[in-house]
């Protein structure tokens, strides 16, 4: 119930294609979905997050896709850059209490 | 965005000393912090939470005697790790919450190792 599951565990995305990582969830009570990026060594930084009343954020090259029906959602990375190799996480909280973290994936992009 | 600091980055022990770590909220008032760990590769690991002027809650397996954690103010909060042990090695990471219930930002890390 409180898991997060993220897919694929590892991703090789060529320069300039489009990045996706999918994440899904099975607590209807979660109402905040985070994603965040780590470069190794350093902390996770918030990326993008999205509240399920609506489908989709965008924030530059980046976009949460929402699919409240289906308990799933996906950030999608367009245009990917070298820079953007690092190990993204989902996430899923209810309310005020903890965050719930996805398994993370490992992001290559290939120049 | 919001900044939350760690000291130190990295820091060496030897066997059955104490470490702390300090984690600090730069620009805004954390109400609520987190403790995490994380080991190579994998997600991260909620180890307490904690609220300022409260007694931390740790998660289930976590030792509240091994990793003491004080909020004593709305901009910092320690964890020490007491007489570590070289299975104590990990990257930690502390987070912290402001007025929001939903934005959560993370600090830098600690990179521990006990030799």
């Amino acid at each position: 119930q409180q898991q997060v599951k993220q897919s694929p565990q590892s991703l090789i995305v060529q320069k300039g294609g489009i990045s996706i990582i999918n994440c899904a969830y099975e607590n209807t009570a979660f109402d905040y979905f985070p994603w965040y990026q780590q470069f190794p060594g350093k902390g996770p930084a918030l990326l993008i997050a999205i509240r399920p009343d609506v489908s989709e954020k965008k924030e530059g090259r980046f976009t949460i896709s929402f699919n409240k029906s289906a308990k799933q959602f996906s950030l999608h990375i367009m245009d990917s850059q070298p820079g953007d190799s690092a190990t993204y996480f989902c996430a899923a909280k209810p309310g005020a209490q903890k965050l719930v973290f996805g398994q993370g994936t490992r992001l290559t992009i290939n120049p | 965005g919001a900044v939350v600091s760690q000291h130190p980055s990295r820091v060496i022990c030897k066997s059955g000393t104490s470490v702390k770590i300090e984690c600090r909220s730069l620009d805004f008032q954390a109400t609520t912090m987190f403790w995490y760990r994380q080991f190579p590769k994998q997600s991260l690991m909620l180890m307490a939470t904690s609220n300022e002027g409260s007694k931390a809650t740790y998660e289930q397996g976590v030792e509240k005697d091994k990793f003491l954690i004080n909020h004593a103010s709305l901009t910092l909060s320690t964890l020490t790790v007491t007489s570590a042990h070289p299975e104590d090695s990990s990257f930690y990471i502390c987070s912290a919450r402001g007025r929001s219930p939903y934005e959560q930002y993370f600090g830098p890390g600690t990179r521990l190792t006990v030799t």
